[in-house]
């Protein structure tokens, strides 16, 4: 079963359009995370949110945290070739039974920006 | 500063040969895992190790996948009697200690064929 689910998993769009991808979980997390990975290399961490209700911005993205820290999104604005990955969610779970530290990841979405 | 390294960055083996992986984590860095990524999947946990606490096996999904760490330093994963269904890259992260465990640092990884 998988503790956080990511839609949609595959996005092909054009250069300039804007785009949200999900990440949603029916536990809570302490955190979560979204990281990006370009093929070939590991993934690179892009934001953390903890605080429910929580908007990062780290220039084109804009990182959103729900009010119940049970999912998240990712909104890109303008979208570049260059922002063309894999883009995974992963959560600090509070859920009985998880192990402190371990990060639980989403699947992820896979991103091609078209020039 | 030095990031995660690997070794080797990839490794072709014949089916039913053992193989050894080898990760050296950040200095400093009291938690490190392993993940295993099929191609154009997502990230599956297979080991946690935090400091002196037993580790959390939970993921590894046989008894032919073994890992060891020698205190906060190298860590080895070691696939025994290797099948076809284990080629994927395997990704090493670590994370400064147990308050920021959610700041995960991801090696290249090593990418093992199984012929």
């Amino acid at each position: 079963t998988q503790l956080l689910e990511q839609s949609p998993q595959f996005l092909s769009i054009q250069e300039g359009e804007n785009l949200t991808v999900y990440c949603n979980s029916s536990s809570v997390f302490s955190s979560l995370q979204w990281y990006r990975q370009e093929p070939g290399e590991g993934p690179v961490l892009l934001v953390t949110v903890v605080t429910g209700g929580e908007v990062k911005k780290l220039k084109r993205l804009t990182f959103q945290f729900g009010d119940a820290r049970k999912d998240s999104s990712l909104h890109i604005t303008a979208a570049q070739p260059g922002d063309t990955g894999l883009y995974l969610c992963a959560g600090a779970s509070t859920r009985r039974g998880s192990t402190l530290g371990r990060l639980y990841f989403g699947r992820g979405t896979q991103l091609t920006v078209w020039p | 500063g030095a990031g995660v390294s690997q070794s080797p960055s990839n490794k072709v083996t014949e089916k039913g040969k053992d193989v050894e992986l080898r990760c050296d984590p950040i200095s400093g860095h009291t938690a490190l895992y392993w993940y295993r990524q099929r191609l154009g999947q997502g990230l599956e946990f297979l080991i946690y190790f935090q400091g002196n606490s037993a580790p959390d096996k939970s993921g590894l999904p046989s008894d032919r996948f073994s890992a060891e760490r020698t205190g906060e330093s190298v860590s080895t994963l070691t696939i025994q009697r290797t099948q076809q269904e284990d080629s994927a890259v395997y990704l090493c992260a670590s994370s400064p200690d147990r308050v920021k465990v959610y700041e995960q640092y991801f090696g290249p990884g090593t990418r093992l064929t199984v012929t």
